[in-house]
């Protein structure tokens, strides 16, 4: 059963780096068949995709967050990671990591929970 | 970027109900629309893939059609679990961008 699971500090202070973690259990992400993805929600709005990752084809990002926005992956710990800089209130939101399919249509098949960061000093 | 806009943004129904929520795409996107449904405080799941592959493991009462840039959800037979949120989100062009969802609640 693919798990995801995201990590990492419920507050950050704004102008700061929000930075999350998702652990991956029952699939690898090294293995090329899916792509490895951040997608937010602000409180009561809809979805945001944030960024694609794929392991051996480069990272994809949401132009309006492309410049805050850095994707990293650690293979052996089947792990990948957001790092969004310089934020500010609007970037209050549950953050999900999620897989999709390489080679399927666009689609997020797997989901973690979330973690609600909140931006605030 | 693709604008996707659903509705209604909310509908009431009943158990057993048939129900019908459209998202229309900014721009042709072929087939490439994904549903999802979302209850309060979970992820979304994956309801349907391609504007009507139901994913696996989806009840057979929920149906996708469309292509384009019209699109439509529509569950027959309405059940208890069925109440949620509903997005369509497309993958044609990026940045994938989602619909703002249509919440289904109680009559």
């Amino acid at each position: 059963q693919v798990q995801l699971r995201e990590s990492g500090p419920g507050l950050v202070k704004p102008s700061q780096t929000l930075s999350l973690t998702c652990t991956v259990s029952g699939d690898s992400i090294s293995s090329g068949d899916h792509y490895w993805s951040w997608v937010r929600q602000s409180p009561g709005k809809g979805l945001e995709w944030i960024a694609n990752m794929y392991f051996t084809g480069g990272t994809y990002y949401n132009p309006s967050l492309k410049s805050r926005t850095t994707i990293s992956v650690d293979g052996p710990k089947n792990q990948f990671s957001l790092n969004l800089s310089s934020v500010t209130a609007a970037d209050t939101a549950v953050y999900y990591c999620a897989r999709g399919h390489a080679a399927g249509w666009g689609y997020f098949d797997y989901w973690g929970q979330g973690a609600l960061v909140t931006v605030s000093s | 970027d693709i604008q996707m806009t659903q509705s209604p943004s909310s509908l009431s129904a009943s158990v057993g109900d048939r129900v019908s929520i459209t998202c229309r795409a900014s721009q042709t996107i072929g087939t490439n629309l994904n549903w999802y449904q979302q209850k309060r405080g979970r992820a979304p799941d994956l309801l349907i893939y391609g504007a009507s592959r139901l994913h696996t493991g989806v009840p057979s009462r929920f149906n996708g059609n469309g292509s384009g840039t019209d699109f439509t959800l529509t569950i027959s037979g309405l059940q208890p679990d069925d109440f949620a949120t509903y997005s369509c989100q497309q993958s044609y062009f990026t940045p994938w961008t989602f619909g703002q969802g249509t919440r289904l609640g109680t009559k």
